[in-house]
């Protein structure tokens, strides 16, 4: 079947503009999780969804980042008023349900801010 | 809380050397410790974890609770081992959240 998709896969915009990353999990996948990872670094954690709920949200870096979730499907993370750091590459995983199950990761979408 | 750390962020050994990624977790339950991989151009993906007891790719890794640790091992490495390896942790009981380690990067030199 399908496994985790994200789009777009590359997105270049301008310092303080706006944009929308999006995420289809698998079916069936309760648990989603939205990651960051910089240029040579790990994995930084942003927020996860068990459901539609976001009990975690500890990882978003300010308030400029926001996430929602509908339909225990389809996520968007949205970055307002992008900064240059925020240029990386964002990941999203989905599991069966948030806990010991594996994680199974999308391509990610490399955001570069000019 | 729980945390994982990977001390090392880049890994160097030559072909055929052991390696030993090394991970240390702090968590008060019992968790469940795994390791995801992430070669060059390809999805980050599970390695293996502990409570299969499996050897994937001749890699193994025992959860040590004494020494809260669940390093890394294999014998042999080999040019395609070359990747980012992550230690991750899921606390038991369920309904939260995975925590990742920072990453060591493994290069495998020929």
């Amino acid at each position: 079947g399908a496994g985790v998709s994200q789009s777009p896969s590359n997105k270049v915009t301008e310092k303080g503009k706006d944009v929308e990353l999006r995420c289809d999990p698998i079916s069936g996948h309760t648990a989603l999780y939205w990651y960051r990872q910089r240029l040579g670094q790990g994995l930084e954690f942003l927020i996860y969804f068990q459901g539609n709920s976001a009990p975690d949200k500890s990882g978003l870096p300010s308030d400029r980042f926001s996430a929602e979730r509908t339909g225990e499907s389809v996520s968007t993370l949205t970055i307002q008023r992008t900064q240059q750091e925020d240029s990386a590459v964002y990941l999203c995983a989905s599991s069966l349900s948030v806990g010991n199950n594996e994680q199974f990761f999308g391509p990610g979408t490399r955001l570069t801010v000019l | 809380a729980q945390r994982v750390t990977q001390p090392e962020k880049l890994l160097s050994v030559f072909k055929g050397a052991p390696v030993e990624l090394k991970c240390n977790y702090s968590y008060s339950g019992s968790p469940e410790l795994f390791w995801y991989v992430q070669y060059s151009r390809q999805r980050l993906q599970l390695l293996l974890r502990h409570i299969s007891r499996e050897s994937i790719k001749g890699f193994t890794a025992d959860l040590n609770k004494g020494e809260t640790s669940f390093h890394l091992k294999k014998p042999f490495a080999q040019e395609e081992d070359s990747a980012m390896y992550y230690c991750a942790l899921a606390p038991s009981g369920g309904y939260q959240k995975v925590t990742f380690g920072i990453g060591t990067k493994l290069q495998v030199i020929p």
